[in-house]
């Protein structure tokens, strides 16, 4: 089955500074490649998602480029905000839907003011 | 629309005990998937339902089981509860573009 590695794990950065958390992939038919961010205590929201026919993706200040050949996909946050803190998590799925999306471990964003 | 919706939102149960829980889709969604969020393994997929089928299944024991009504709300049930069943239980409702959307989750206790 499909395996994401999501990298780093705690990310700290100054408010106003960019933020780029990067995962791997194992299965080449994913073709979906959506990001969530959830909040203390609340639901993961999806924030951005990109397909395999596409190399990048942007959406005000967050943008997801993808590398199919190196199978991994990055999130980039410009000019952050301290209501950027959160967990991350990027996530995939199969062409087939085999396995429904697996998700990375999460990164902790923390942005100090 | 409205979103997602799970009840209940949280539960206190023993070992040996078994647990239902609810999911509403959005409306129109055919698709829900079920996840099991933990700090140690993070969220994890159980299964997905559409049209009242199960159509995939994640790495769970047989005490994991759902099903799908006709209007696509979903419950999943978890039988002989193990301490190592608190969590929290997320569902997902997809829409054709596969995009899918979370609800606020179930928060399950094992005493």
């Amino acid at each position: 089955g499909e395996n994401v590695e999501q990298h780093p794990s705690t990310l700290s950065v100054q408010e106003g500074d960019s933020a780029v958390i990067k995962c791997t992939y194992s299965d080449s038919a994913s073709n979906y490649f959506p990001w969530y961010k959830q909040e203390l205590g609340k639901r993961p929201q999806l924030i951005i998602d990109i397909r395999s026919n596409v190399g990048e993706k942007k959406d005000q200040r967050i943008a997801v480029t993808l590398n199919k050949t190196a199978k991994h996909f990055s999130l980039h946050i410009t000019e952050t905000q301290p209501e950027d803190s959160a967990v991350y998590f990027c996530a995939a799925r199969s062409g087939g839907g085999a396995d429904g999306l697996t998700f990375g471990k999460g990164t902790h964003l923390i942005i100090q003011p | 629309k409205a979103g997602v919706t799970q009840t209940p939102r949280y539960l206190i149960k023993t070992r040996g005990q078994q647990v239902t829980l609810s999911c509403s889709p959005i409306s129109g969604h055919r698709s829900v998937s079920w996840y099991q969020q933990t700090p140690g393994q993070g969220l994890q997929f159980l299964f997905e339902y559409f049209s009242e089928t199960q159509r995939n299944k994640g790495n769970f024991p047989g005490r994991f089981s759902g099903r799908q009504f006709s209007n696509s709300r979903s419950e999943m049930n978890v039988s002989t509860l193990e301490l190592g069943d608190s969590a929290l239980y997320l569902c997902a409702s997809s829409d054709q573009q596969e995009t899918q959307y979370f609800g606020p989750g179930t928060r399950l206790l094992v005493l």
